[in-house]
């Protein structure tokens, strides 16, 4: 069965830095991998996804993600990052056209 | 399209009453997904139908929880009876077929059983 791991439960940023929020998938074919976000009370937004090609997608709200196969990672990446980006990072795995996993989710706060 | 559509979005309610949460889905859209979202757990995948059909309902907690998909605009997911432990948002989700597609979900239903 495909899954997700995300390591972090918090990552710390300063507004302007540079943002990454960890992603490792483990699936028996070819990875459908996705990021979403959830600020309070709201539902998951997807952000972007990898589904075959460029390693490198980019997504909405200037974020993108790099697909690495050797290391099994999808992370998720901004050059600088904002205090509006505060919010809840899930990371998913989608088998073919079937059901879609989530991982535990990491908390990004910029602080300005 | 005005996304998918969960109602309610709060729902408080006693311990050992019947809930029912409604979730209309996109329209066109195959799959349509039932999570839960809870601090301790994250957010697990409950059930799944695909053309109102469940595909798979190893997530579902106990025999007290039961999902239904009567037609392609409209599913159900039902606590009988319902207990404290069972506190969290629920979010609908409904996807296209197509590999590689994203879910769209709903804003969630917060259920409180006190």
């Amino acid at each position: 069965a495909q899954s997700v791991a995300q390591p972090e439960d918090q990552v710390n940023v300063a507004e302007g830095n540079p943002l990454t929020v960890k992603c490792t998938y483990s699936v028996s074919g070819n990875p459908y991998l996705f990021w979403y976000v959830q600020y309070p009370n709201r539902g998951l937004q997807f952000l972007l996804k990898y589904i075959t090609g460029d390693n490198l997608v980019k997504g909405s709200y200037g974020f993108e993600a790099e697909f690495n196969k050797s290391q099994t990672s999808f992370h998720l990446k901004k050059p600088s990052a904002l205090v509006s980006d505060s919010a809840l990072y899930f990371c998913a795995v989608r088998d073919g056209g079937n059901d879609m996993r989530f991982g535990a989710g990491t908390r990004l706060t910029v602080k300005p | 399209d005005a996304g998918v559509i969960q109602s309610p979005r709060h729902e408080v309610t006693e311990m050992g009453q019947e809930v029912t949460l409604r979730c209309k889905p996109i329209s066109g859209h195959d799959y349509l997904f039932w999570y839960r979202q809870t601090m301790m757990r994250g957010l697990e995948l409950l059930i799944y139908f695909n053309n109102n059909v469940p595909i798979d309902d190893s997530g579902m907690p106990e025999d007290r929880f039961s999902a239904k998909m009567p037609n392609a605009s409209f599913s159900t997911l039902k606590i009988q009876p319902s207990e404290p432990r069972d506190s969290a948002v629920y979010f609908c989700a409904s996807s296209l077929a197509l590999y590689g597609t994203e879910a769209f979900f709903g804003q969630g239903t917060r259920l409180t059983v006190v």
